[in-house]
């Protein structure tokens, strides 16, 4: 089945903590991205690649790292969270070279720092 | 980054009506995406549009691109239970797709 897997769904964790939330995508896409959730504010891109090693900034990337050493992995790594960075966070990947719109989202990951 | 501003931000309807939503950007976009999500999920591709005035169907939803290419608005006919959900505008100026701006979203309630 054509997916975007992320874990964990769920995490609690403390201030300060490092901490990486996993992506991967079965589809062979080039094109990942990440973005965060948050109430009334829809979703906002944190950081995207276009191919392997090939990474660039969103709309939010304070606080946040990412890396694309495969093609079918895109991690997110927070070096050291801060409640701020509590939210609902969405890998999503595409095809380069099919249909412009179709982007496939992972089912989420609920991150909340204390 | 973009702004989108996405309207109304919640409706409640009964099941059978038809439901209209709407977004209005400060820029020009060049795709317009209505995505779908629902609880626990993330959110799920409804409708593409790539040119200005493009009106495209999917079963009972409607989308059309504005042709100012700041707008866009989204029909659901004859609402089901199922339609439940939030439901995003998202855009993209970059002719390339790589930087979606979304919407902050239309929470629908169906009740029967």
């Amino acid at each position: 089945e054509a997916q975007v897997t992320q874990n964990p769904r769920y995490l609690i964790t403390v201030t300060g903590k490092k901490l990486t939330v996993t992506c991967s995508q079965n589809m062979n896409h080039e094109y990942m991205s990440w973005y965060r959730q948050d109430p009334g504010l829809g979703l906002r891109q944190i950081y995207y690649s276009m191919n392997v090693e090939v990474t660039d900034k969103g709309d939010v990337p304070e606080g946040y790292k990412v890396s694309r050493k495969e093609k079918r992995n895109f991690p997110l790594i927070l070096e050291s969270p801060s409640p701020n960075q509590t939210s609902l966070y969405f890998c999503a990947s595409r095809d380069w070279t099919g249909d412009r719109g179709g982007y496939t989202f992972g089912s989420g990951t609920r991150l909340t720092v204390v | 980054g973009q702004q989108l501003n996405q309207s109304p931000q919640s409706m409640f309807i009964q099941e059978g009506e038809d439901v209209s939503m709407n977004c209005t950007s400060s820029s020009i976009f060049n795709t317009w995406l209505w995505y779908k999500q629902e609880p626990g999920e993330g959110p799920v591709l409804l409708i593409a549009l790539y040119k200005a005035g493009e009106l495209t169907s999917n079963g009972r939803l409607t989308a059309q691109f504005g042709i100012t290419r700041k707008d866009s608005f989204l029909n659901i006919s004859a609402s089901i239970p199922s339609d439940v959900g939030i439901y995003f505008c998202a855009g993209d100026y970059t002719g390339t797709a790589s930087k979606l701006t979304f919407g902050t979203g239309t929470r629908l309630q169906v009740t029967l």
